[in-house]
């Protein structure tokens, strides 16, 4: 099983939805990232939890700690948010590892 | 002040040569950290650098493969003799601290390999 799983791994909305994606893990960790990916582009960090809530214009981030479950949201979605989005986790501990990663959210926003 | 610079944005090698990235991290970040995403898979943690020394290299595939960010200059993630499936996108990263553990880390725009 894997530690980091997104769902769903798949979505196309209509420009304006709410959209809404999940990421669940099963290993403690001390922080939670969100980062999104253009197709054939780099990354860009949108969000860092170890806790509650974070919201960056139409973006908006939760975590719940107890139930090892993340959201991102994004409101009046628009077709520039089409990009796949990655959960990436911290491991608790203060260990030295890298960032260990769900395989990505790839979301499409037609007009 | 510059982000996470990476180059070759695209690098193309024939089978059996050598490809070296290369990663400047952001002004003031001593961690380094490289990651490879391939085709249709998720991103893979491979190696952890500070200054001068390599903090963890356990995603590291133990040949062919090295890495190093020496006390001046950029950090090079090194493929020696490298085959089709080293194709890949390849990404550095760098924070201020001791990596993810609370802080942000930025990412360069990745270095995308094609072995032909």
């Amino acid at each position: 099983k894997n530690e980091v799983e997104q769902s769903p791994q798949n979505l196309t909305a209509q420009e304006g939805e709410f959209i809404t994606i999940n990421c669940s893990y099963s290993v403690g960790i001390s922080a939670l990232h969100w980062l999104q990916q253009h197709p054939g582009g780099g990354i860009v960090s949108l969000f860092m939890l170890s806790s509650g809530k974070k919201k960056h214009g139409r973006l908006i981030a939760t975590i719940n700690i107890q139930e090892k479950h993340s959201s991102l949201h994004i409101t009046a979605s628009h077709p520039r948010d089409s990009a796949v989005y990655i959960c990436g986790l911290a491991r608790a501990g203060g260990g030295a590892d890298g960032l260990t990663f769900g395989k990505g959210t790839h979301l499409i926003i037609q007009p | 002040n510059a982000g996470v610079m990476q180059n070759p944005r695209h690098l193309v090698r024939r089978r059996g040569q050598e490809a070296r990235l290369r990663c400047s991290p952001m002004k003031g970040h001593s961690h380094v950290y490289w990651y490879r995403q391939l085709p249709e898979e998720g991103l893979k943690f491979m190696v952890y650098l500070q200054k001068e020394n390599i903090i963890d290299e356990s995603g590291m595939p133990k040949e062919r493969f090295s890495a190093e960010f020496p006390k001046e200059g950029p950090s090079i993630l090194r493929i020696q003799q490298v085959v089709r499936g080293d194709s890949a996108a390849y990404f550095c990263a760098s924070s201020p601290y001791a990596g993810g553990n609370g802080n942000t880390i930025y990412f360069g725009e990745g270095s995308w390999l094609t072995v032909v």
